[in-house]
């Protein structure tokens, strides 16, 4: 079955860390994005891209690059990772049709310690 | 920007009861889409519906319907004949009709579903 997969599930990190989070899809869809999740807050755009070579900032970008490797590859790297970068991140992917919705992967619990 | 409040962080309803999740946005364009998304424990983000701000007829999936008023900037999620593994927590969301908007969701802060038995 065709899916969005994000590596690791879950990370422990300690501050100052430099660390990469992977995903992979299989949907063959164009756009991909970054989400972060916090109690409260809900799901916030970090990064987003249309295709390889196009990559836009969200609304909260900063602290935290991409890499569009491939149609189907999209990376989050916290540079230097910081306690307030603890949070549920989630990969999505989505056609370019205007009512597509966003598919998500299942996730990645970080914690910087 | 676009804003997209939910302002119940927690609601219950017992087995086979009617539910209703609130949520409202604002936006000044009239070209749009909302959604409702489910996140049970396993956090796996699941799509419940979606509405059209340009169709007036309001969506309905199953036992999952929306009251969607336009003029009022309104989008609730009516769960019928509400079942246990219906717990988890809803976000509704929103997204420019506007292609440069690139299909980005704006979400509210959810809403905790609990359903006792």
């Amino acid at each position: 079955d065709a899916d969005v997969t994000q590596t690791p599930r879950n990370r422990i990190t300690k501050t100052g860390k430099r660390i990469m989070l992977e995903c992979s899809q299989t949907k063959g869809h164009d756009r991909m994005y970054w989400y972060r999740q916090d109690p409260g807050l809900g799901l916030r755009l970090i990064y987003y891209s249309f295709d390889v070579k196009d990559i836009n900032k969200g609304e909260i970008s900063d602290g935290y690059s991409v890499s569009r490797q491939a149609q189907a590859k999209f990376s989050l790297s916290l540079e230097s990772a910081i306690p307030n970068q603890t949070a549920l991140y989630f990969c999505a992917t989505s056609r370019s049709q205007q009512n597509s919705p966003l598919h998500f992967g299942n996730g990645t619990r970080l914690t910087v310690t | 920007a676009q804003t997209v409040t939910q302002s119940q962080p927690e609601m219950s309803v017992q087995e086979a009861e009617t539910v209703t999740l609130s949520c409202t946005y604002d936006t000044s364009e009239s070209d749009y889409y909302l959604f409702w998304y489910k996140q049970p424990p396993s956090r796996q983000m699941i799509l419940v519906i979606r509405q059209e701000a340009y169709k007036q007829q309001n969506a309905t999936e199953n036992r999952f319907s929306v009251n969607f008023q336009k003029a009022a900037k309104s989008f609730s999620l009516k769960i019928s004949d509400s079942q246990l593994g219906d717990a988890a927590m809803y976000f509704c969301a929103y997204r420019r009709g506007a292609e440069t908007s690139g299909s980005r969701l704006t979400f509210g802060e959810g809403t905790q579903l609990t359903v006792n038995p």
